[in-house]
């Protein structure tokens, strides 16, 4: 069974970091790609970026409004994605979720999502 | 970036009725869209890929359709566990956007 376990949220001021993790099992993780979705209470969806796999030279993308704030990255033999945040602003208060991505014919797709972390952006 | 509007955004309905959500795409995506459904609390749930492909699982009383900049999801009978928001994605082109999702409740 595929799980994906998100961990690091929690309270931080302005300007402040903060390190998210997901924890993958039950799939071979360093074949896929991993996205990360946000979520700001009582909003919708927002994507936040992705990393591929090693075949892929572990490239990212990011939406516009966290590229170069954020950082995603991962370490296969731990079966862990993280996303390093930085800069922090209130508009980055959101559940944080870790995506296991599918690809099929060419189309990709968020398949399986963990529970979510929260991130509280406050003085 | 390409915008997604889904309508209406918001649906009441009762069960056992048939329902469609509408998804346009700014510019055209091919295919590339997905759906989500997201109960409270909870994290979306992938229902339909590639505008039409019925993820494993996914009762088929749930069906995609629609190519280009113009896409529906269609619940053919509402049953009481149906009632959730629901969401479009796209994936032709970065960034991948969402639609600002439908609240479907119960009439």
């Amino acid at each position: 069974e595929v799980q994906l376990v998100e961990s690091g949220g929690g309270l931080v001021q302005p300007g402040g970091s903060l390190r998210l993790s997901c924890a993958a099992s039950g799939f071979t993780f360093s074949d896929h790609y991993m996205d990360w979705v946000r979520q700001a209470p009582g909003k919708g969806l927002e994507w936040v970026g992705r990393t591929r796999n090693k075949a892929n030279s572990y490239t990212t993308e990011y939406a516009a409004s966290v590229k170069g704030r954020f950082t995603i990255s991962r370490d296969d033999s731990k079966s862990s994605l993280y996303l390093e945040m930085n800069s922090l602003k209130t508009e980055d208060t959101a559940v944080y979720y870790c995506t296991r991505v599918y690809i099929w014919g060419g189309y990709t797709t968020d398949l399986n999502w963990g529970q979510g972390t929260l991130v509280t952006v406050s003085s | 970036d390409i915008q997604l509007t889904q309508s209406p955004s918001f649906l009441s309905a009762s069960v056992g009725d048939r329902v469609t959500i509408t998804c346009r795409a700014s510019q055209g995506i091919s295919s590339y869209l997905a759906w989500y459904q997201q109960k409270p609390g909870k994290a979306p749930k992938l229902l339909i890929y590639a505008a039409s492909t019925l993820q494993s699982g996914v009762p088929s009383r749930f069906s995609g359709s629609g190519s280009g900049t113009e896409f529906t999801l269609t619940i053919s009978s509402l049953q009481p566990e149906d009632f959730a928001t629901y969401y479009c994605q796209q994936l032709k082109s970065y960034p991948i956007t969402f639609g600002q999702g439908t609240r479907l409740e119960i009439k």
